[in-house]
């Protein structure tokens, strides 16, 4: 079965650093999204994109935070300035339809960011 | 705004209990819902689902049925396995709204099962 696929697994930064996380969706997939879960709460959306442009945000995905699609089957999630509030495990998602009644999201096993 | 709501953890059973992971959601328009389960080392994958009042979701021996007016989705299942050990998350879409892609989550409750 195809799956979605992140890397790095594991990401250390340097506060103020920027970082770039990578995800190759489900080559048949045209939604694409961000979430991610810092240790002991919820998992949280960022962005939803489609169509080369971002659909959805949250109020989580400030300037600090871009995506992009720059190859056709890579998303990537840029974090331009990293700070200790970074620090969390970060899920792309992508999913077929944009109604998710009718396709569900298929999320990668995540790359977990630490900011020291 | 929505918002889910599950039952504190983390869950111990032994082999062959009955399992019931209780959740409750506020939403403002007519929410689908789901259940989402997350293996050791794995991504979330889903588990079941239901799109409107008084449907059921089942799958892999699990059930959860959407209660409009209790506003709740509670997973069950009548005999748990030592495979069934992960963390499960309730979530809803707001399907009634433009963020038909967007997942409102739970905290995720950490079940463990003993032979």
């Amino acid at each position: 079965e195809p799956e979605v696929t992140q890397t790095p697994s594991h990401q250390v930064t340097q506060m103020g650093q920027e970082v770039i996380l990578r995800c190759v969706p489900i080559s048949n997939h045209l939604y694409f999204y961000w979430y991610r879960q810092i240790l002991g709460q919820k998992v949280e959306f960022l962005v939803s994109f489609y169509n080369n442009e971002i659909s959805e945000k949250s109020e989580i995905f400030d300037d600090q935070f871009s995506v992009e699609r720059p190859d056709g089957s890579n998303f990537t999630l840029k974090i331009r300035s990293t700070k200790l509030e970074d620090s969390a495990m970060y899920f792309c998602a992508s999913g077929a339809d944009r109604d998710i009644r009718n396709s569900p999201l298929h999320f990668g096993n995540g790359t977990r960011l630490t900011v020291t | 705004g929505d918002s889910v709501t599950q039952m504190e953890g983390p869950v111990t059973l032994s082999e062959e209990a009955f399992l019931t992971i209780n959740c409750t959601y506020t939403a403002t328009g007519y929410p689908s819902l789901f259940w989402y389960v997350q293996y050791p080392g794995e991504g979330l994958q889903l588990l079941l689902k239901a799109t409107k009042a008084d449907d059921k979701g089942s799958n892999k021996g699990f059930e959860a049925t959407y209660r409009k007016e209790t506003t709740s989705f509670h997973l069950e299942k009548g005999s748990v396995q030592v495979s069934d050990s992960a963390v499960y998350f309730c979530a809803l879409s707001d399907a009634g709204g433009t963020s038909y892609g967007k997942l409102t989550f739970g905290q995720g409750t950490i079940l463990t099962v003993h032979p």
